[in-house]
């Protein structure tokens, strides 16, 4: 009921291409859903994050797209550049929980 | 505004001693959590803190234990350390803590990376 899937593990993608980045909660109390970008040796940065009450999104290049009933995030990353290689973690927590992270994908954007 | 600040960055120890690790956050941030990220476990959640009260505790042992001042500033020990300790470990702060339905972005640090040998 805690967890947080996160799927691919890795992603490559050509530069201009769009990735994405699943996550899928069983926690239905679950109404906060951030994402971050960590960058080799730098703590995660928070990139985005919704609220359950809208189903989209969007911050310059960054979406996140969300399904209520499938219990279901996704992180679209628009015309991807070499610079968004990174890792990124989606994460849910609820009213009386902390943040669950996903377990990471790591991108690849090649020029 | 100042980031997250962690110290010291890189810490090397051996087996059995004991570690202190310190995190300022964000000015005006009251909430601190600390989690160990490894590449086989990902972010795992350690302890967090608000108003110098802990709040939340992770599933960790008793070797693991956090506390923070009236600053805010936080601190998290781990006592008679073991190989599988080595991680970076990362502290976030934010305006109110886990439960508030505002405020509760999470910022962190570039946490730090504890070697033991």
């Amino acid at each position: 009921q805690q967890q947080v899937k996160q799927s691919p593990q890795s992603l490559i993608v050509q530069k201009g291409g769009i990735s994405i980045i699943n996550c899928a909660y069983e926690n239905t109390a679950f109404d906060y859903f951030p994402w971050y970008q960590q960058f080799p040796g730098k703590g995660p940065a928070l990139l985005i994050a919704i609220r359950p009450d809208v189903s989209e999104k969007k911050e310059g290049r960054f979406t996140i797209s969300f399904n209520k009933s499938a219990k279901q995030f996704s992180l679209h990353i628009m015309d991807s550049q070499p610079g968004d290689s990174a890792t990124y973690f989606c994460a849910a927590s609820s009213d009386t929980d902390k943040l669950i992270f996903g377990t990471g994908t790591r991108l690849q954007v090649f020029p | 505004k100042a980031g997250v600040t962690q110290t010291p960055r890189y810490l090397i120890k051996t087996r059995g001693q004991q570690v202190t690790l310190s995190c300022s956050p964000i000015s005006g941030h009251r909430s601190v959590s600390w989690y160990q990220q490894t590449p086989g476990q990902g972010l795992q959640f350690l302890f967090e803190y608000f108003s110098e009260t802990q709040r939340n505790k992770g599933n960790f042992p008793g070797r693991f234990s956090g506390r923070q001042f009236s600053n805010s500033r936080s601190e998290m020990n781990v006592s008679t350390l073991e190989l599988g300790d080595s991680a970076l470990y990362l502290c976030a702060s934010s305006l109110a803590p886990s439960g508030s339905t505002l405020n509760y972005e999470q910022y962190f640090g570039p946490g730090t990376r504890l070697t033991v040998t």
